[in-house]
């Protein structure tokens, strides 16, 4: 079964700082990755998505991700954090076959500090 | 892009009522659509798989006797919770499937704030 880890619940960062957000997922066969955000009572929003393409994923909002797997990692960065980035996000693992669901990670919550 | 719209936003009902959510795919078809439940400051849970035409698939654990999903068209589908009780009082938020995307295409619509009171 696929799975998702992000390491950290909580992030905080002074505003113009590098955002890093980690995710490690386990799949035994290539996965398809998501990294989404969440503003307070709102549905999700995609950032970016890996598909096997290019390594280097870039998103919306100065976002990009990298797939590393050897590392079974697809970090979530960003080089000048501003306020408006604070949020929940979630990085997310599609299943495959199926129905192609979706398995989310419990979230990181992302503080911006003035 | 893909536009999920999801009514209401947020209800309020009393207890033993039932209540239905919509998701709708406002510019494209969903042959698949999913809904999830999220508690506060959690992730969200897959509660159900809906296909168009054909009963929707459960994940372990979900009623689907008290959370009724129903896919009639490839635009729509509905979760009723049924019989609602405080401990239904939750963010439920559906995703649609855009199979003309190339890839793996996922909109999630606004979420629906739940209070059974």
């Amino acid at each position: 079964a696929q799975s998702v880890t992000q390491l950290g619940s909580h992030v905080s960062v002074s505003e113009g700082a590098l955002v890093l957000l980690r995710c490690n997922y386990s799949s035994s066969v290539p996965p398809y990755l998501f990294w989404y955000v969440q503003y307070p009572n709102q549905g999700l929003q995609l950032l970016l998505k890996y598909t096997s393409a290019a390594t280097l994923v870039k998103g919306i909002n100065g976002f990009e991700a990298e797939f590393k797997k050897s590392e079974t990692s697809f970090h979530l960065t960003k080089p000048s954090a501003h306020m408006s980035d604070a949020a929940e996000y979630f990085c997310a693992v599609s299943e495959s076959g199926g129905y192609n669901k979706l398995i989310f990670g419990a979230g990181t919550r992302l503080a911006v500090h003035p | 892009g893909a536009v999920v719209s999801q009514h209401p936003s947020w209800v309020i009902c009393k207890s033993g009522t039932s209540v239905k959510i919509e998701c709708r795919s406002l510019d494209f078809q969903a042959t698949t659509m999913f809904w999830y439940r999220q508690f506060p400051k959690q992730s969200l849970m897959l509660m159900a798989t809906s296909n168009e035409g054909s009963k929707a698939t459960y994940e372990q654990g979900v009623e689907k006797d008290k959370f009724l999903i129903n896919h009639a068209s490839l635009t729509l589908s509905t979760l009723t919770v049924t019989s609602a009780h405080p401990e239904d009082s939750s963010f439920y938020i559906c995703s649609a499937r855009d199979t003309g995307t190339p890839v793996y295409g996922y909109t999630f619509g606004s979420g629906t704030r739940l209070t059974v009171v």
